[in-house]
Parts: C-alpha cells; structure tokens; sequence
C-alpha cells in the first residue's frame, strides 16, 4: 500500500538552530509530496509541495524541503527555527484519484 | 479570496440530535473534502466531492451524511452519533488536479453527550 512515514513523533530543537522534520515515502510512479503544519485547535495550512523539477523546493515561512529519489526521503528544512514554528507538522501524499494522505505527525517544539 | 470557511466553530450535540456542519469556499474549487480528526492523530478522509458528485466515501457510517447542494457548499449531516464520534471535522478544497495543494478551514469541534 502507498504511504508516507514520519518516524519521529516529536523533534525538539532550540531557537536559532536548524530544523529537520522526515518524511519517506512509499508512492508508486511519480509522487505529488506536501507538507503542512497545524497550530493548536486550527485547521492545516499548506506549506510546500513537490510536483516535478527542482529536487529542493521552497515554501512559506522559511521553509523547505528537499527531495531525494533515492532515498525516498522529503524531509522538511528550515536553517533558524523559530519558538512560534512549535507545531504539529503532517507530510501528505497525493494518490492521483483526489485522496490526499497524510502522515501521522511530528510535533516540533522550539525552545527560547 | 482564499478561504474555506467552516460554521459552527463548535458544537456540543447528544446522541439523539440532527445537526449539520457547514462548509463554503468562493476560489471555484471543484472538489471538496470532509475530514476528521481526533487529537495528536492525523485527518482522516471521509468523503470527496469531486464536481459536486460524491466519489469517495471511505466507509463511513451512515450517521454522517455529505450533501454538495452547489459547487462552493458543502455540508455534512449528522444523526444519532456517539460519544467516540467526538473530534474536529475539517473540510477542505482544491482545484481538483492532483498536483495542486488542499485549502483548510479552521475546523468544528464537535462533542457529542
């Protein structure tokens, strides 16, 4: 079956340093990759997503994420985390029949 | 505009009442999406309405009815639900081509007693 993986249920890094979230995923043919965050009671904000092309992409709030065939990997990257960035972060999958799958989370928080 | 909005924010029902969730989007998305969520778990799919035709139901039971009555209005009707049923259901839209990225509304919190 198709997927994606988060395998850290929660990354802790202090202000100021970089940050990495993971994603792998297990998606046949080419894959349409996203990354979301939500913020406490709130519904998801889209951030990046990866179609075709450029291996690294860039997204909102300073973020981006590279894509590595090889690997399986979309990790998600910012070079200064910031202590508002604590949130619960889901990578996504599109299955090309409108199913968008999601992840089950990593929760980042930021220390000052 | 590039909202999806979401009404009621929250909503406190018992076992035996009917209410609705609202949701409405004005970008000419055409497919629309109810998701639930239960906390520190990720949203799970529902329903998809894709040009106001329902084209994924994942199984859900039949206390919760979808309705698209137009393309910028979703609804989703709820009867007789359980306590477990308690979460926040999200809707969300998209232009309908699978590369194109999901907009969000803020949510209902829904609890049922």
């Amino acid at each position: 079956a198709q997927s994606v993986a988060q395998p850290e249920d929660q990354v802790n890094v202090a202000e100021g340093n970089p940050l990495t979230v993971k994603c792998t995923y297990s998606v046949s043919g080419n894959p349409y990759l996203f990354w979301y965050v939500q913020y406490p009671n709130r519904g998801l904000q889209f951030l990046l997503k990866y179609i075709t092309g450029d291996n690294l992409v860039k997204g909102s709030y300073g973020f981006e994420a590279e894509f590595n065939k090889s690997q399986t990997s979309f990790h998600l990257k910012k070079p200064s985390a910031l202590v508002s960035d604590s949130a619960l972060y889901f990578c996504a999958f599109n299955t090309g029949f409108q199913k968008l799958v999601f992840g089950t989370g990593t929760r980042l928080l930021v220390s000052p | 505009d590039t909202e999806v909005t979401q009404t009621p924010k929250h909503l406190v029902m018992g076992m035996t009442n009917k209410k609705s969730l609202k949701c409405e989007q004005h970008m000419g998305h055409r497919a629309m999406y109810w998701y639930k969520q239960k906390a520190k778990k990720p949203p799970e799919l529902m329903f998809v309405y894709s040009y106001e035709k329902l084209s994924i139901n994942e199984s859900v039971p039949s206390r919760f009815s979808p309705e698209c009555p137009n393309s910028s209005l979703l609804n989703l009707h709820l009867h007789a639900l359980q306590p477990e049923d308690s979460a926040l259901y999200l809707c969300a839209s998209r232009p309908g081509q699978p590369n194109t990225e999901a907009f969000f509304g803020q949510g209902t919190r829904l609890t049922v007693v």
